[in-house]
C-alpha cells in the first residue's frame, strides 16, 4: 500500500493527451513539492519533471505537471510510442521523515 | 560524463549481510545529497535512505532503520549502504541516485545492483 495513490493504468493512443493523477495528503504533497519518474522497462528511473512543474534540461515539453493542494498531476500531450512506461509520483513526507512514491502507472500507447 | 555505477550486489541467505557501493564520477561528489532507492522485481520504486553532502543528516525507511546503514566516503567518491540481518522482502535492484535539483528532484541515477535474499 503506496503513500501515494496513483491509478495503476492509462492508455491512449497516438497523439491523444493522458494525464496521470497522484493523491497526498497534507504531510507529504500538501507541504512539499511533487517530482515525477517516467521508467522505462529494464531501465532506471528518468527524472521527468521536479518541483510539480518543471522539466529538466532534455525533457520534451510535451510533459507537464501540476499540484494543487494534497493533488499532483503529471500530462503527457501528443502522446508518442517512446512514452510507454511506468510513470511514478513521489515527494517527501513530513509525518514520515522520508521519501514516498506512488504505486506507479503503466502508461500503454494503443 | 557524470555517472553512478552500484556494485557489490549478489545472493545471499536470510539473516546474512552485504555491502553495496555507488562510485560517482564526472561531479563534485561532495556536494551533493545522496539516496539509496530499491525496486523489488515486479514491484515499484520503495525509498531505501538518504544523507547529505556532509554525510552529518541521515534518514531511513522504517522497513530497514535499524539493520541499514548509508554512509559516504567523499574522498573516494563512494556511497555506500551496508545492510545486515537481510530478509527475503530485501530482495529488490538497489539504485543509488543523486539529489541534483531542487526540491529533493534525483537527477542522476546508477544502473542498479541486484540482491537476492534467498536460501
Amino acid at each position: 500500500q503506496s503513500v501515494l495513490t496513483q491509478p495503476p493504468s492509462a492508455s491512449g493512443t497516438p497523439g491523444q493527451r493522458v494525464t496521470i493523477s497522484c493523491s497526498g495528503s497534507s504531510s507529504n504533497i500538501g507541504s512539499n513539492t511533487v517530482n515525477w519518474y517516467q521508467q522505462l522497462p529494464g531501465t532506471a528511473p528518468k527524472l521527468l519533471i521536479y518541483s510539480n512543474n518543471q522539466r529538466p534540461s532534455g525533457v520534451p515539453d510535451r510533459f507537464s505537471g501540476s499540484k494543487s493542494g494534497t493533488s499532483a498531476s503529471l500530462a503527457i500531450s501528443g502522446l508518442q510510442s517512446e512514452d510507454e512506461a511506468d510513470y511514478y509520483c513521489t515527494t517527501w513526507d513530513d509525518s514520515l521523515s522520508g521519501q514516498v512514491f506512488g504505486g506507479g502507472t503503466k502508461v500503454t500507447v494503443l | 560524463q557524470v555517472q553512478l555505477v552500484e556494485s557489490g550486489g549478489g545472493l545471499v541467505k536470510p539473516g546474512g549481510s552485504l555491502r553495496l557501493s555507488c562510485a560517482a564520477s564526472g561531479f563534485t561528489f561532495s556536494d551533493y545529497y545522496m539516496r539509496w532507492i530499491r525496486q523489488a522485481p515486479g514491484k515499484g520504486l520503495e525509498w531505501v535512505s538518504y544523507i547529505s553532502s556532509s554525510g552529518s543528516t541521515i534518514y531511513y525507511a522504517d522497513s530497514v532503520k535499524g539493520r541499514f546503514t548509508i554512509s559516504r566516503d567523499n574522498a573516494k567518491n563512494s556511497l555506500y549502504l551496508q545492510m545486515n540481518s537481510l530478509r527475503a522482502e530485501d530482495t529488490a535492484v538497489y539504485y543509488c541516485a543523486r539529489e541534483g535539483l531542487s526540491g529533493g528532484a534525483l537527477d542522476i541515477w546508477g544502473q542498479g545492483t541486484m540482491v537476492t535474499v534467498s536460501s
